[in-house]
């Protein structure tokens, strides 16, 4: 079965410092979501995409965060100032239409020093 | 603002039993509610999705149920096994913009223990 894969899986960096988390999501869907998860907390909605652009994005998701579409395969998530909050698991997600189940991948592990 | 609420943070029942988890929402009915289960440190994995103008389905030993006069939706493991052990979420389309656009928002989720 297609799945959506992420890497890295986990990522150490230092606060200030710049990270991109990659996603190839399934090849077939349209729409891509990125979500993060602080430890032991909810499962927080980022921002969804479609037709190259985004479509939904959160108050989480402020002007340090950015998504790409950079060709017919990657997804990517850039944030571009890392602070010590944004520790977290970073889930990407896809989903064939805008209202069909979501499939995550098994995310990557941010973790900021 | 419409907010989702999973009331039990943790249910613990035997094996065999069947294991009732609560999903409330607060404000306007969505069109449609769906159920994942999170394993951890893994992504979430979609289970069942129920629309409004259904009132139950079923997969297997799971069954969704959706009262939109409630505005509940009831998610049942019948003849429960440890292996059901998990945390499992609820989650609702909150987008307002209109057609096209999605914003799956998750509930906090309950922490099932199946006790052998």
């Amino acid at each position: 079965e297609p799945e959506v894969t992420q890497t890295p899986s986990h990522q150490v960096t230092q606060m200030g410092q710049e990270v991109i988390l990659r996603c190839v999501p399934i090849s077939n869907h349209l729409y891509f979501y990125w979500y993060r998860q602080i430890l032991g907390q909810k499962v927080e909605f980022l921002v969804s995409f479609y037709n190259n652009e985004i479509s939904e994005k959160s108050e989480i998701f402020d002007d340090q965060f950015s998504v790409e579409r950079p060709d017919g395969s990657n997804f990517t998530l850039k944030i571009r100032s890392t602070k010590l909050e944004d520790s977290a698991m970073y889930f990407c997600a896809s989903s064939r239409t805008g209202n069909s189940p979501l499939h995550f991948g098994n995310g990557t592990r941010l973790t900021v020093t | 603002s419409q907010k989702i609420e999973q009331n039990s943070e943790a249910l613990n029942i035997q094996e065999g039993k069947t294991a009732t988890l609560t999903c409330n929402y607060t404000n306007y009915s969505p069109a449609y509610l769906q159920w994942y289960r999170q394993d951890p440190g893994r992504g979430p994995v979609f289970l069942l999705l129920i629309r409004e103008n259904e009132k139950e389905k079923r997969k297997e030993r799971l069954k969704v149920t959706f009262d939109t006069t409630l505005k509940q939706s009831l998610f049942h493991i019948t003849a429960s096994q440890p292996a059901d052990s998990a945390t499992y979420l609820c989650a609702l389309d909150m987008s307002m913009t209109g057609a096209g656009s999605y914003q799956l928002t998750f509930g906090k989720g309950t922490k099932l223990s199946v006790i052998p």
